[in-house]
């Protein structure tokens, strides 16, 4: 347990739907990001929140909404998604300063049908 | 821009024996993060060992040591004593120095898959 929950633990959706991932972290921590992991592709940061701030969108598609309410909870909004946005979606935390470790969720295995 | 590179997609130990785990980086920042997480089939990235750039002693952490050597831009992680509960996809990740949120971020290799055999 990292201290970092990521809920639903699996996903799946067709095209049309519309779903949300949740993230809650209760470390105090006031970074939170969203970072992607396809098969055979190191890990692509999506969305970086600072202070519920967005400070970072990594030319994410508008199909992926992120929200932050707060510095223990972000969302991703999803949809019409696409087939190939299937993959494992990480939330991660972290606590002031650049040379900081992240904390990850288990993360949530979306496939998209 | 930073790059992290890792050879080797998939290694073999034997249970009790030491492993190391390659990793280079490319990056133009004089301050800079590395790191090393694991992960199992659950999915979760758990963190295991940090390296600052201006740290002049190869970090440790219980059986992980990280060989740090700068000029070969090289942070290979060791390590020892193998268990089969090491079995997992290593990513070995850095990130830049500056402080400011819109500059902290993890950038990741490619992992390598050990596989520990009994």
């Amino acid at each position: 347990e990292t201290g970092v929950t990521q809920t639903p633990r699996h996903l799946v959706m067709g095209m049309t739907n519309k779903k949300s991932l949740k993230c809650e972290q209760h470390l105090g921590h006031n970074a939170m990001y969203w970072y992607k992991q396809s098969a055979k592709k190191p890990l692509e940061l999506m969305f970086v929140y600072n202070f519920k701030e967005q400070t970072e969108n990594n030319s994410v598609p508008s199909r992926f909404s992120p929200e932050c309410p707060n510095s223990s909870h972000l969302f991703l909004h999803l949809h019409t998604l696409q087939p190939e946005d299937s993959a494992l979606y990480l939330c991660a935390s972290s606590p002031p300063g650049p040379l900081t470790e992240a904390f990850f969720g288990q993360g949530t295995r979306l496939t998209v049908v | 821009a930073q790059k992290i590179t890792q050879t080797q997609p998939g290694m073999f130990v034997q249970e009790k024996e030491a492993v190391t785990l390659d990793c280079t980086y490319d990056t133009s920042d004089q301050s800079y993060g590395l790191f090393w997480y694991k992960q199992p089939s659950s999915g979760e990235m758990i963190f295991l060992i940090y390296q600052g750039s201006y740290d002049e002693q190869n970090a440790t952490e219980g059986r992980y040591s990280l060989n740090f050597q700068k000029a070969r831009k090289s942070a290979n992680l060791v390590i020892s004593a193998s268990q089969l509960g090491d079995s997992a996809m290593y990513f070995c990740a850095m990130s830049p120095g500056r402080s400011g949120g819109s500059n902290y971020k993890l950038t990741f290799g490619k992992g390598t898959l050990l596989t520990v055999n009994p």
